[in-house]
């Protein structure tokens, strides 16, 4: 099945510093791509949702990447700052929501 | 709009114990999800229904571990026989028919010891 590999699994940044987190996975049929953000003792928030048509998606104060050549989908926060301190998972499907795999997280800490 | 609920938020049980968690997944959603996110690890999905009907069970451990939605609403998982492996926190996650997205609950950690 799918294997979805995430790095690195602790990330310390400065604010104000970008702070990148990387997937690769195996599945060349996978067609969605997820990026969610997990704050201590709450859900898992959706940040965005990427299909494999599109290669470059922005959203508030980050972009996500997917390169399907290398089979690797990337977050980029740029500008993080302290409120962006929470663990992030990438989620990979070839049927929309049903069956998620999911990398192991990142952990994000920005500090002042 | 209430998001997903689940309880107990927290269980901590000896080995060999049973447990019980419960789902309400948000009003009209027809599929439900149940995920097991070991610490420092993603969430690893266990099982989901469409409705009552179970779609997708092959990474429940069936041995000891059950789950029902009986009336294509709510939701229950149940381990029988608690072993210190299964110590994570279970998450319940729902999604509507046009399955735009998929909205998680707090989840229920579980500490074995």
């Amino acid at each position: 099945g799918e294997q979805v590999e995430q790095r690195p699994p602790h990330l310390s940044v400065r604010e104000g510093d970008s702070a990148f987190i990387t997937c690769t996975y195996t599945d060349p049929n996978s067609y969605y791509f997820f990026w969610y953000k997990q704050e201590p003792g709450a859900s898992l928030q959706l940040l965005m949702k990427v299909f494999s048509s599109t290669e470059i998606n922005e959203g508030q104060g980050f972009t996500v990447l997917l390169n399907k050549k290398d089979k690797r989908l990337s977050l980029n926060l740029t500008a993080a700052h302290p409120g962006d301190s929470a663990a992030y998972f990438c989620a990979v499907s070839y049927s929309g929501y049903n069956k998620l795999t999911f990398g192991k997280g990142t952990v994000l800490l920005v500090s002042p | 709009e209430a998001g997903v609920t689940q309880s107990p938020r927290y269980a901590v049980l000896q080995e060999g114990q049973a447990v019980s968690f419960w789902c309400d997944p948000i009003s009209g959603h027809d599929t439900l999800y149940w995920y097991q996110q070991p610490r420092d690890q993603g969430p690893q999905l266990l099982v989901y229904f469409r409705d009552e009907a179970v779609i997708d069970n092959s990474q429940l451990p069936s041995d000891r571990f059950s789950a029902v939605r009986p009336k294509g609403t709510n939701s229950t998982l149940k381990i029988q026989s608690a072993k210190q492996g299964d110590t994570a926190t279970y998450l319940c996650a729902s999604s509507d028919s046009a399955n735009t997205e998929v909205f998680f609950g707090k989840g229920t950690r579980l500490t074995v010891v």
